[in-house]
């Protein structure tokens, strides 16, 4: 049971926009912590896509965005394509039980 | 460019000692301005944050594993290490390590992971 609650999945048809949700709590999100998104491929290191909440790394492309409202954030993929399809987790900071980073459970992405 | 890399046994018994370390080239880590992770996954699960180290020494863990769980750090040979005790087949995961920022903690450099296996 992940502290972030994610779906478990989502799918979409190339070119289009798809948004992950990552529900927290008042002692996360809804605390004022920042969110990160990371994409994981199979076989290869989980990559950092957001961070801050909203903020895109050099080289991630701008089709990928993030936002974030009271005890919730989203990631939004825009012009969806087929190299997009893999894991997506978010992740913050818990204050509750002497503080500790927590993740979602994951967002299993289909590009159809 | 900032590069991890995980080692250590590939397979563990059960009630055994799980030891890994992660080895950090193209940057120091004694930086003030990054903290240090390990975090892991499950086969079909997601992932979850074992521990994070400073560079100073001090470390905390993730509540569910901190009774078995010391991370350690040896800033002469820029590495850090883990170390899990008393393993059972659900410490099998892939074990990810990783740089952890330390304002806005979000874990922007990662190894390839290793996969450990806990069998007899």
């Amino acid at each position: 049971q992940s502290v972030l609650t994610q779906s478990p999945s989502v799918s979409g048809a190339p070119g289009q926009r798809v948004t992950i949700s990552c529900t927290g709590s008042s002692s996360n999100i809804g605390a004022g912590y920042d969110v990160h998104w990371y994409q994981l491929l199979p076989g290869t290191a989980p990559k950092l896509l957001i961070y801050g909440s909203k903020n895109r790394p050099s080289g991630v492309p701008d089709r990928f965005s993030g936002s974030k409202s009271g005890t919730s954030a989203s990631l939004a993929i825009n012009g969806l394509q087929a190299e997009d399809e893999a894991d997506y987790f978010c992740q913050s900071y818990d204050t509750s039980l002497g503080g500790f980073v927590v993740f979602g459970g994951g967002t299993k992405l289909t590009v159809l | 460019q900032l590069q991890l890399q995980e080692s250590g046994p590939r397979l563990v018994k059960p009630s055994e000692t799980l030891s890994l370390t992660c080895t950090v080239s193209g940057g120091s880590i004694g930086r003030s301005s990054y903290y240090w992770a390990w975090i892991r996954q499950s086969p079909g699960k997601g992932l979850e944050w074992i521990g994070t180290i400073f560079s100073s020494g001090s470390a905390y863990y993730n509540p569910s594993l901190k009774s078995r769980v010391t991370i350690s750090v040896d800033t002469s040979k820029n590495q850090f290490s883990l170390r899990l005790n008393s393993v059972t087949a659900a410490d099998t995961a892939v074990y990810y390590c990783a740089r952890e920022e330390t304002r806005t903690r979000e874990l922007d450099q990662w190894g390839q992971g290793t996969r450990v296996t806990v069998s007899s």
